[in-house]
């Protein structure tokens, strides 16, 4: 198993640009989530899904966008980048959040907006 | 307000030392609490998830505690190794699904 894999791993964006973040995962989990992770902070949420078809916002949604259409893929979409979106964006996967479920992490994709 | 507080933010130790790091938390209502390790440019890694009746969880020479009552956690590595440089994150889980994540405390082990 490859696990959660993403792409890309370091982009550079001019403001007002556009782009996909590409998450994958082969461990047939229900939940997907999108992270950002600003330099000395906690890991936000930004949107999340409980499975195909479902997607549902987290604690800073604004500027992003998401799908899910299979169990696999979980692509978060940024329309006219800005500045405040210069983070390190992180894809996780797992069966669930309660109990013992484990929450899966990608490598991240490193963004940064000029 | 739902928070998860670490300390210290960072720590430096020689190798083969203990530490202990700390997780203090106000999210109500509780689900379960986890310790991840995060290296450098890489996603968080989980160590242990501990449920509302677990006081301790070990994995290897990592030990968490967790005091459900006074809301505060620690984890405890044993014997220090250069590999376990990372930051160590404490999440607490509300309500089943929403993870509130802490800032991390930074460990340096020197040779």
């Amino acid at each position: 198993n490859a696990g959660v894999t993403q792409t890309p791993k370091f982009r550079i964006l001019k403001i007002g640009q556009s782009m996909t973040l590409q998450c994958t995962q082969d461990m047939n989990h229900n939940y997907m989530y999108w992270y950002r992770q600003d330099p000395g902070m906690g890991l936000k949420l930004i949107y999340y899904s409980v499975g195909a078809g479902i997607t549902d916002k987290g604690e800073v949604p604004n500027g992003y966008n998401v799908s899910r259409s299979t169990t696999e893929d979980f692509p978060l979409r940024l329309e006219l980048a800005a500045p405040s979106q210069t983070s390190v964006y992180f894809c996780a996967s797992s069966y669930w959040t309660g109990g013992h479920n484990e929450q899966f992490f990608g490598p991240g994709t490193r963004l940064t907006v000029l | 307000k739902n928070q998860v507080e670490q300390s210290p933010q960072s720590l430096i130790i020689l190798e083969g030392k203990n530490c202990t790091l700390q997780c203090n938390y106000t999210v109500s209502p509780f689900s379960n609490l986890r310790w991840y390790k995060q290296d450098t440019g890489r996603g968080p890694v989980s160590l242990t998830i501990m449920t509302f009746s677990e006081n301790t969880k070990s994995n290897g020479r990592y030990t968490a505690t967790l005091d459900a009552d006074t809301k505060q956690s620690s984890l405890h590595i044993t014997a220090s190794q250069l590999s376990d440089s990372a930051s160590y994150i404490c999440v607490v889980i509300r309500d089943t699904d929403k993870l509130i994540f802490g800032t991390g405390t930074r460990l340096q082990v020197f040779p």
